[in-house]
């Protein structure tokens, strides 16, 4: 069965402090994909990033970088200078096969 | 592109009463999902579809929850009869790949609150 455990909560941070999410998942399959999604409070959640289990290549994408280590299962995400516009519910989710999981989620809050 | 458009974005309702919450995905998506946020936590798979076959439904509470897909385009989500715990976001998504390889698209939900 598959599972993705993000274990903050809520985090905090003043504007252009960089944040950073963990998130860990648990999966049998050897091909699954990774992805970051946002939820800003008008509710719709907005995809951010994706990543394939074959790809442990770490990218930036303007403010936003990941980490993706398989040997700890883990694919945690960057927000560099972060700004007020950022305060969100970040999702880490993963699919295997062709479910979508998603985790509990972290509330970033950025205060001016 | 037009997004993931979904009716109604609020509803109220006493429990034991049944509603129906409708979906439109993207044009062209195979693939539909239905999830439910309960405040504070992450969306949960209700169900999915595959063009208008369904994929995986585990996690659908049958015995008062069903969803159709019609001409694998347009969807329905109906509770009944509804309990206080229903009470929740329901998101819908659609993305147009059937191996969990592609993003999905979510709508900006419906919002019931059971009373």
């Amino acid at each position: 069965a598959q599972k993705v455990t993000q274990a903050q909560t809520e985090i905090s941070v003043v504007e252009k402090e960089d944040v950073t999410l963990d998130c860990v998942y648990e999966t049998r399959d050897t091909t699954y994909y990774l992805f970051w999604y946002k939820q800003p409070p008008s509710g719709e959640l907005v995809f951010l990033i994706r990543r394939n289990s074959f790809d442990e290549q770490n990218e930036i994408s303007g403010r936003y970088s990941w980490n993706f280590q398989k040997s700890t299962s883990s694919f945690n995400f960057t927000i560099t200078a972060s700004q007020v516009v950022d305060s969100a519910v970040y999702f880490c989710a993963l699919s295997d096969d062709y479910k979508l999981s998603f985790g509990a989620g972290t509330t970033v809050t950025v205060r001016a | 592109e037009a997004g993931v458009a979904q009716s109604p974005r609020y509803k109220i309702i006493e429990k034991r009463q049944s509603v129906a919450f409708w979906c439109n995905p993207i044009s062209g998506h195979a693939t539909l999902y239905w999830y439910q946020q309960i405040l504070g936590q992450g969306p949960k798979l209700l169900i999915q579809f595959q063009n208008n076959g369904v994929v995986d439904d585990s996690q659908l509470p049958k015995d008062r929850f069903s969803a159709e897909r019609l001409k694998g385009v347009d969807s329905t989500l109906k509770i009944q009869p509804a309990k206080l715990e229903d009470s929740a976001v329901y998101l819908c998504a659609s993305s147009n790949g059937g191996g969990g390889y592609t993003e999905a698209f979510f709508g900006q939900g419906t919002r019931l609150t059971v009373v």
